[in-house]
Formats: structure tokens, sequence, C-alpha cells
């Protein structure tokens, strides 16, 4: 069954700390790739995509994202968080060409302390 | 700015009742799509519908059904709440000409007393 797991489900940071989230999917064949957040009392929306091409996407308010294939990994990052950064991130994973229906992770909460 | 409405952000209904929850799109999207947000348990697919009158179950159908007369309004319905159907629900839209990026609504929460 297709399946996307999200390593950290709660993570604490403080300002300017590096972030990295894991996402593995799996998945038989060819994928997109999603990350949306949630701010606190906002909508969920995209952060960023992959369909195809250069494997590190780059998305709203500084993140990042590399696909890498071999490892089914699509893992989030941001060098430098803001206290602003504080919300919920999903990633969501659907076939490319095929079903328009993404998988969704579970989540991770991501608190910055300022 | 395109958007996601749903009707009801806050409902507080009793067991046994029958609850109606609304969403409207105004970006002509083909998919529209009914999800349940739980702590922990991330987002799970209850219905989605490619097109009017169409429906699909999702992956936890199970108490609810859908209801799809206009491409741009999906309804959300629980023939008789349960407690355990206390949850943030969220709809939301797609289109294959947006690349199927998921647009969501602000989420109605159900409290089930």
């Amino acid at each position: 069954a297709q399946s996307v797991s999200q390593h950290n489900h709660h993570v604490i940071l403080s300002e300017a700390a590096s972030l990295e989230l894991g996402c593995n999917y799996s998945y038989g064949g060819t994928v997109n790739l999603f990350w949306y957040v949630q701010y606190p009392g906002q909508h969920l929306q995209l952060l960023l995509k992959y369909f195809s091409g250069d494997p590190l996407v780059k998305g709203i308010k500084g993140f990042e994202a590399e696909f890498i294939k071999s490892k089914f990994s699509f893992n989030l990052r941001k060098p430098s968080v803001q206290w602003s950064d504080t919300a919920e991130y999903f990633c969501a994973v659907n076939l490319a060409g095929g079903s328009y229906i993404p998988t969704f992770g579970r989540g991770t909460s991501l608190i910055v302390h300022p | 700015d395109v958007k996601v409405t749903q009707s009801s952000r806050y409902l507080v209904k009793r067991t046994g009742e029958k609850v109606f929850l609304e969403c409207v799109q105004d970006m002509d999207h083909e998919n529209m799509f009914w999800y349940r947000q739980d702590p922990g348990l991330g987002l799970r697919l209850i219905y989605f519908s490619y097109d009017v009158k169409m429906k699909e179950k999702g992956d936890i159908p199970e108490g609810y059904s859908v209801s799809r007369e206009k491409k741009e309004r999906f309804s959300l319905i629980l023939e008789s709440a349960s407690t355990n159907q206390t949850s943030m629900y969220l709809c939301a839209s797609s289109s294959p000409a947006g690349a199927n990026v998921l647009t969501f609504g602000a989420g109605s929460r159900l409290t089930v007393l």
C-alpha cells in the first residue's frame, strides 16, 4: 500500500537554528511531492512542490526540499528558522500521471522559541 | 483571490443529530475532497468527487455521506453524529490544470456531545 512517513512528530527549536523535517514515501512509479504548511489559525497551504527537473526545489519563506529518488525521500529544510515558522507541516505524495489524490503523512508540529 | 469557503467554522451538535457541512469553491475546480484532521493522525480522506454527482469513498467513509449537485459545492453529511466524529473537517479542491495542487478551506471544527 502507498504510504508517507514523517519521522518527526514534534520538533522544538530556537530561532536561527537549522531545520530538517524528514519525509519518506513508498510508491511504485513516478511521483509528485508536496509540502503543505498550516500556521496557527490559518488554512493549510502549499509550501513547495516537486514534479520533475531539478530535485532541489525552493518554496515560500526560505524553505527548500530535496527529492532523493534512491532514498524515496523528500526532506524539508530551512537554514535558519524564525518564530513565525511555528506551524504544522505535512508531506504529501501522489502518482505522476495517475491518481490526483495525494496521500498525506501524519504531520510534524514545529515550535520555534524566540 | 481564489477561495474554498466552508460555511461553518465551529459547530456543536448532540449525538444522533444530522449534521451538514457545506463547502463552496470559486475556482471551477473539477475535484473536491473532504478530510478530517486529528492530532497525531494527520489528514485522512473521507470522500472525494471528480465531477458533479460523482463521489468516491476515501479511507474512512463510514458514518459519512456526501453530495455534489453543483460543480462548486461539495457537502459532507453525518447522518447520525457520534462523539468519535468530533474533529476538524477540511474541504479542499484541485484541478488538473492547476497540477492537482490542493486548495484548502479554513476548516470546520465539529464537537459532538
